[in-house]
C-alpha cells in the first residue's frame, strides 16, 4: 500500500527551466511533508519541508507547494542547474507514526545544459 | 558527509545465510533508523531505535532483527537470507524524534543475495 506517490519515475528538464517535481498521498493523518535528494552512492539529504498549517514554504531556489484538500504537493526548482540532477523523495510523516517519515519511490530529474 | 557511517559498503552472500550491517550514527544523536530500497521501490522504514530502546516497528520481516548498543551504534541483522532481500539498506540518525527532526542518511549497504 504505497501512501506516498511519485507517479512520474523521471524528469528531463533544460538547464535555467523550471522543474517540477509532484507527490500525492493517500493519509490524510500526515501533517509534515519533506523532499529530501538523493546523489548516486550517498544517502537521500533532507532539501526543505512544510508543515500541514502551511501552503508554501520558500528556501532558494527551491520552493514546496502543499494542496491539503487535493492532498498533493509539489517541489518547485527554480532556475534549474545540472548540479540539481538527482533522485528525488518525497516524504510524509504524522504524529500518530511518531513523525518517521514514509517515503515515495523517487523521481529521477535530469537537468540538461 | 552525513556524519552517519554505514559498512560494509557491499555485501556479496549466498541464500540461507546471516549477515550483520552496522551504523554509527552521528554524534550526539540518539536515534537510529533502517531503511530499505529494493529496486523499483521507495524507502521502506524497517525499524527505530532510540538511545537503545526499540522505538518503533515497520515492515520489518521476522527473519530481520536489529538493536543498539550503549554507545549508540546499531546493527541490523538479517538470516535466513533469500534472493528477494537484496537491496540497499539505509541507516539514518537524528538527534530527537519529531515533526522537525531532519533525518541524516548514511550512503548505504547494498546487499546483494545471490
Amino acid at each position: 500500500d504505497q501512501q506516498v506517490k511519485q507517479n512520474s519515475p523521471s524528469l528531463s528538464v533544460q538547464e535555467g527551466r523550471i522543474s517540477i517535481l509532484n507527490c500525492d498521498y493517500t493519509n490524510s493523518m500526515f501533517d509534515y511533508f519533506l523532499w529530501y535528494k538523493k546523489y548516486p552512492a550517498e544517502g537521500p539529504t533532507f532539501l526543505i519541508s512544510i508543515s500541514s498549517i502551511k501552503d508554501k514554504n520558500e528556501d532558494g531556489r527551491f520552493t514546496v507547494f502543499l494542496n491539503k484538500s487535493a492532498k498533493h504537493l509539489s517541489l518547485h526548482i527554480v532556475p534549474s542547474q545540472p548540479g540539481d540532477s538527482a533522485v528525488y523523495f518525497c516524504a510524509a510523516s504524522s504524529l500518530r507514526r511518531s513523525y518517521i517519515p514514509t517515503f515515495g519511490r523517487g523521481t529521477s530529474l535530469i537537468v540538461h545544459p | 558527509d552525513s556524519g552517519v557511517t554505514q559498512t560494509p559498503k557491499h555485501l556479496i552472500t549466498a541464500t540461507g545465510q546471516r549477515v550483520t550491517l552496522r551504523c554509527s550514527p552521528r554524534s550526539g544523536d540518539l536515534s537510529v533508523y533502517w531503511y530499505q530500497q529494493s529496486l523499483d521501490q521507495g524507502l521502506q522504514f524497517l525499524i527505530q531505535y532510540y538511545n537503545g530502546e526499540e522505538r518503533a516497528k515497520g515492515n520489518i520481516l521476522e527473519r530481520f532483527s536489529a538493536q543498539q548498543f550503549p554507545d549508540l551504534h546499531s546493527e541490523l541483522n538479517l538470516s535466513s537470507l533469500e534472493l528477494g532481500d537484496s537491496a540497499l539498506y539505509f541507516c539514518a540518525s537524528s538527534v530527537e524524534q519529531g515533526a522537525n527532526e531532519k533525518l541524516f542518511f548514511g550512503s548505504g549497504t547494498q546487499l546483494s543475495v545471490l
